[in-house]
């Protein structure tokens, strides 16, 4: 089955500092990518939506200047979360499509960030 | 915009027990529903789906749902459930501006 991989699967960062996350599909090419955030015990809310060689398309009430997102390849796309704040403490979730008539998405593992 | 609303916060069940959770979704056209699971700790995988054809979906590890167009339902089912189901499931709605949109979830915890 296709699989997609995050990297790092945990990060501690300090207030003020920027920290990466990668989102990897590893055996298909993902013209979209989806990042994902989730609160303890609750539901998974849609950040934003990377095309790949495109700027990404944020959902309303997320700072594009915050997060910063770049899907540089079909296989690749990054989350930098800048100027963290302990309220950004989040788990961090990223999904691949491998096509636009494909409606399955296929999850990472997410990204516990916690920031101190 | 559509939406999806999952009523059962957290169902403790006893092994063998059967399941329902219910899932609701708002109308918005062609609808392509979702059930994924999250176990404790991994991430997020697909239950089954549902885009045309029958409404009764099977998918895996025994678990079924049924799309019931006039109750705008999609409610998952398992006739006996293991202490291995425990875990988290999310209901979920491919949107007509191609996002998958999710519920809030339902907790499930088994009894041994």
């Amino acid at each position: 089955g296709a699989v997609v991989s995050q990297h790092p699967s945990r990060v501690i960062c300090k207030s003020g500092t920027s920290v990466k996350i990668e989102c990897r599909s590893l055996d298909f090419q993902a013209t979209t990518m989806f990042w994902y955030r989730q609160f303890p015990k609750k539901s998974l809310m849609l950040m934003a939506t990377s095309n790949e060689g495109s700027k990404a398309t944020y959902e309303q009430g997320v700072e594009k200047d915050k997060f910063l997102i770049n899907h540089a390849s079909l296989t690749l796309s990054t989350l930098t979360v800048t100027s963290a704040h302990p309220e950004d403490s989040s788990f961090y979730i990223c999904s691949a499509r491998p096509g636009q008539e494909n409606y399955e998405q296929y999850f990472g593992p997410g990204t516990r960030l916690t920031v101190t | 915009a559509q939406s999806v609303s999952q009523h059962n916060h957290h169902v403790i069940l006893s092994e063998a027990a059967s399941l329902e959770l219910g899932c609701n979704y708002s109308y918005g056209g062609t609808v392509n529903l979702f059930w994924y699971v999250q176990y404790p700790g991994q991430h997020l995988q697909l239950l089954l789906k549902y885009f045309s054809g029958d409404p009764l979906v099977k998918g895996i590890k025994g678990f079924e749902a049924e799309f019931i167009k006039s109750k705008f339902s999609f409610n998952l089912r398992k006739p006996s459930v293991q202490w291995s189901d425990t875990a988290e499931y999310f209901c979920a709605v491919y949107s007509s501006a191609s996002k998958i949109i999710f519920g809030s979830g339902t907790r499930l915890s088994i009894r041994p």
